[in-house]
């Protein structure tokens, strides 16, 4: 079983639309979770960390199910720019693992 | 320009040649991550350093390749011996640490093992 396992998609959406991307993780023991996105061919780059009270910033609204392993991001409105690759990332005591990431199309 | 800078972008080798890769982080970081990647996949956990100290390795990580990071600053992947599957992006990454977690990425090096 993969550490962090991410629905790899593709999403195809309608500007406007909402869409959610899931993610779960392995290890129990994760203290800190996070949410990068990528462009194509472009390195990753945060967008959001994950936190378990939940926490949005704008239209991207991120929560955390600890108990279940499990983390969600919701993007509200989509717009053409938020076509990208969404990863999925999880620190454990000394590294960062990335799940293999969920690619979005939002079309016109 | 005071981001992570990785060096060469492209390195097209031959199988079997040894190749080295460079990551200069951002100066006050004092985590650096490597990582590699492939074609819709994502990146792959490599190894971690804190400061010179290398603190994690990936079982994934054969005796092939070796990371280092002299004084705490730039770091250098080597890979020996390259094999076609070495064919990847290698990407490195920094962070402050602790209390600022947020990795900022170079460019990263794409590597070809023909």
């Amino acid at each position: 079983r993969k550490e962090v396992e991410q629905d790899p998609g593709p999403f195809n959406v309608p500007e406007g639309a909402t869409v959610a991307f899931n993610c779960t993780y392995s290890n129990s023991a994760s203290q800190s979770f996070f949410w990068y996105r990528q462009d194509c061919r472009k390195e990753p780059k945060l967008l959001m960390s994950v936190y378990s009270s939940g926490n949005e910033d704008g239209r991207f609204t991120a929560q955390l199910n600890r108990a279940s392993q499990y983390i969600s991001l919701l993007i509200r409105d989509s717009k053409l720019s938020d076509s990208a690759t969404y990863l999925c990332v999880v620190r454990g005591n000394n590294d960062m693992r990335f799940g293999a990431g969920t690619r979005l199309t939002v079309k016109p | 320009d005071t981001g992570v800078s990785q060096d060469p972008r492209h390195k097209i080798t031959k199988r079997g040649q040894n190749v080295t890769f460079r990551c200069d982080p951002i100066s006050e970081h004092n985590r650096l991550y490597w990582y590699r990647q492939t074609l819709g996949q994502g990146p792959e956990f490599l190894t971690y350093f804190q400061n010179e100290a290398q603190l994690e390795k990936s079982r994934l990580l054969s005796d092939r390749f070796s990371a280092e990071r002299p004084k705490g600053s730039f770091s250098t992947l080597e890979i020996q011996r390259t094999e076609q599957g070495d064919s990847a992006m290698y990407l490195c990454a920094s962070s402050q640490g602790q209390d600022n977690e947020k990795l900022f990425f170079g460019s990263g090096t794409q590597l070809s093992v023909l």
